[in-house]
């Protein structure tokens, strides 16, 4: 079955430290984004990328950094620069609007919590 | 830029009755789109319903319907005939249409979120 697949579900953080959250579609999909997800505050966009080799900083980009390497994965690394990194992250992708138009809905993970210890 | 703003933090509901979720948003654009999802306890993202700026008919799927008013700015979802899995959090987000001068706006927004319990 096509979907996105995050891992881990769960993952605990020393501070200081780096950590990479992997993101995996078998959607064929062109785009794809990273949120975070804080208690009250929904969901902020991180970094989207629409085409291989390129992205694009969203409204919360510092402290993180991703790579867009292949099609199918969009990895998230939340670097020792991110100073609250505790939260709920949530990889999603789609069928670029400008090849569908705006009506393309987003598929998302199922997320990874990330706790810094 | 883009602002969805939905002011219910929270929403109850008795199971049977319909429930109607506020979702205002704010563009200068003439071409967006306007989504709802539900998030469970789970924390899966399920998409719902999708309406278009050029859409004339107000969007359907099933129990839930969006209540489109394009001069208000306003996406209401309802949701009729609530039931206890209808309990979640619900999302409004929106895209704006992409232009070839900005190269294209793959930005999809969330709004904060409505928290519905439904009541036995």
């Amino acid at each position: 079955d096509g979907g996105i697949t995050q891992s881990p579900k769960y993952l605990f953080r020393k501070e200081g430290q780096n950590v990479t959250l992997s993101c995996e579609q078998n959607l064929n999909h062109d785009a794809m984004y990273w949120y975070r997800q804080d208690p009250g505050q929904g969901l902020r966009l991180i970094y989207y990328s629409q085409i291989v080799n390129d992205f694009q900083k969203g409204d919360i980009a510092e402290g993180y950094s991703v790579s867009r390497e292949k099609k199918e994965s969009f990895p998230l690394t939340v670097t020792s620069a991110q100073k609250n990194p505790t939260a709920f992250y949530l990889c999603a992708s789609s069928i670029p609007p400008s090849r569908r138009g705006i009506s393309t809905e987003a598929f998302f993970g199922q997320g990874t919590r990330l706790t810094v210890v | 830029a883009q602002k969805i703003t939905q002011t219910q933090p929270g929403m109850f509901v008795q199971e049977k009755e319909a429930v109607t979720l506020d979702c205002t948003y704010d563009t200068s654009d003439q071409s967006y789109g306007l989504f709802w999802y539900k998030q469970p306890s789970s924390g899966e993202m399920i998409f719902l319903i999708y309406q278009g700026s050029y859409d004339e008919q107000n969007a359907t799927e099933g129990r839930y319907s969006l209540n489109f008013q394009k001069a208000r700015k306003s996406a209401n979802l309802v949701i009729s005939a609530s039931q206890l899995g209808d309990s979640a959090m619900y999302f409004c987000a929106m895209r704006e249409a992409p232009t070839y001068t900005q190269g294209g706006s793959e930005k999809l927004v969330f709004g904060k979120g409505t928290k519905l319990t439904v009541n036995p």
